[in-house]
């Protein structure tokens, strides 16, 4: 059974990086046909796909966020992470980690618990 | 972005009886593999999002029969046979074909 577990700040000022980690325990991060990726939720505007990164197929990003975006894997870790750099209120949101299948049969089937992300001066 | 409009957003259900949640998107999901990459998550209260149903119609490992999904190209549709007290939750429709991957606003289904 795969878990994944967030952590990170979770109250940033603007302009500021916000670095999140992702823990997985029951999985290998260089598994393949698997991708490690982040999803944030918004109160308003619901759930958020924004990225995932891969250990041998590549990273994707949402063109939304593709210019302050940065998805890696840390293999010696068995973690991944996310940067967003130059961060302002609309960032301010639940940010989920998740394990993403993208075999032919795409999917999102783990998700880490969430951790809220601030933006406030 | 593929747009997917879920309908309806709030729907109070009886135990025992059925519910029926819609989403359309705003391109095809129909692939050339004659799948239509749809799925559907629900998010109980408290709780991170949960796959349900995969490739439209495709059950997720330990999903009761209950639930079910059916549709093709920009219409899809969620079906539960007997709401039971635990299906309170959020429930969204998902399209994992085109990136980037996008989310229907979600569908509130709370008891009576």
């Amino acid at each position: 059974q795969v878990q994944l577990q967030e952590s990170g700040p979770g109250l940033l000022k603007p302009s500021q990086t916000l670095s999140l980690t992702c823990s997985v325990s029951g999985g290998s991060v260089t598994r393949g046909n698997y991708f490690w990726g982040w999803v944030r939720q918004h109160p308003e505007t619901g759930l958020e796909w924004i990225g995932c990164t891969s250990y041998s197929e590549g990273t994707y990003y949402n063109p939304s966020l593709e210019s302050r975006v940065t998805i890696s894997l840390d293999m010696s870790q068995n973690h991944f992470s996310l940067k967003l750099n130059s961060v302002t209120a609309a960032d301010s949101a639940l940010y989920y980690c998740a394990r993403e299948s993208r075999t032919g049969i795409n999917y999102i089937d783990y998700w880490g618990q969430g951790t809220l992300v601030t933006v406030s001066s | 972005d593929v747009v997917m409009t879920q309908s309806p957003l709030s729907l109070p259900v009886t135990p025992g009886e059925p519910a029926s949640i819609s989403c359309r998107s705003s391109q095809s999901l129909l692939y050339s593999n004659g799948k239509n990459y749809v799925n559907w998550y629900v998010q109980r209260p408290g709780q991170s999002p949960q796959l349900l149903i995969y490739l439209a119609s495709n059950r997720a490992s330990g999903v009761p029969d209950r639930f079910s999904g059916s549709g093709s190209g920009t219409d899809f549709t969620l079906e539960i046979s007997r709401v039971e007290a635990e299906d309170v939750g959020v429930y969204y429709c998902m399209q994992p074909l085109r990136s980037p991957w996008t989310f229907g606003q979600g569908t509130k289904v709370d008891i009576k």
